[in-house]
């Protein structure tokens, strides 16, 4: 049973700092892992997806590096802003073709200014 | 090219009420999954369909709810006799394909509130 689990469950860090939320999964056995960005009352957006033939991808200030042997993946933030404050998700599919999604219990992010 | 689409977006019902959520997956995409999100819970699976079929409803509670995704209109969650407990955020993402290459896109949610 894959199991999905995300530290720290909060942070809070001064705006300009560069801060990393990890992710780690039971089951090495993976596609892929999805990072997912959640404000307050809203939905989730997509951030990057990482492939599990790929060691990391980037998109702006964020980088995501996973790690299929260890069961890690990580999420860097470069140069933190008020603006990235919300809570972060990562998710596995599992579940063979079925593809359902495995979420982590998110990591809540407050960049004070 | 829309997102996904889901209303109502609030609901609220009192106990014993119906609760209906419709979602309409981005266009070209026929493969269709509901999550919940309880207070203070994580994201959990409930069911996934394709155009007329229930592919998977394992996270699915036994009693109560059913989903269907019909050839035509949106996919519709129902929650029949609701309870309190029903009481959280439900999401709906589409695919394009199957298969755990696939990302999935969401939609913003529809907040169900049991009085």
């Amino acid at each position: 049973k894959q199991e999905v689990t995300q530290i720290p469950a909060a942070l809070s860090v001064p705006e300009g700092e560069n801060l990393v939320l990890n992710c780690s999964f039971t089951d090495s056995a993976i596609y892929n892992l999805q990072w997912f960005r959640q404000d307050p009352g809203k939905g989730l957006t997509s951030l990057l997806l990482i492939q599990s033939s790929q060691r990391e991808q980037t998109s702006g200030r964020l980088n995501a590096s996973l790690d299929k042997s260890s069961g890690r993946s990580t999420l860097y933030i470069a140069a933190s802003q008020p603006g990235d404050s919300a809570t972060y998700l990562c998710a596995v599919p599992y579940g063979g073709a079925t593809n359902k999604l495995i979420f982590g219990t998110g990591t809540l992010l407050a960049v004070q200014p | 090219n829309a997102g996904v689409m889901q209303n109502p977006r609030h609901l609220v019902r009192r106990r014993g009420q119906e609760a209906r959520l419709r979602c309409s997956p981005m266009k070209g995409h026929s493969h269709v999954y509901w999550y919940r999100q309880l207070p203070e819970e994580g994201l959990k699976f409930m069911v996934y369909l394709q155009k007329e079929n229930i592919i998977d409803e394992s996270g699915m509670p036994k009693e109560r709810f059913s989903a269907e995704f019909p050839k035509e209109g949106p996919s519709i969650l129902r929650i029949q006799q609701v309870v309190r407990g029903d009481s959280a955020a439900y999401f709906c993402a589409s695919s394009p394909f199957a298969g755990g290459q696939e990302t999935q896109y969401f939609g913003p949610g529809t907040r169900l509130l049991v009085l």
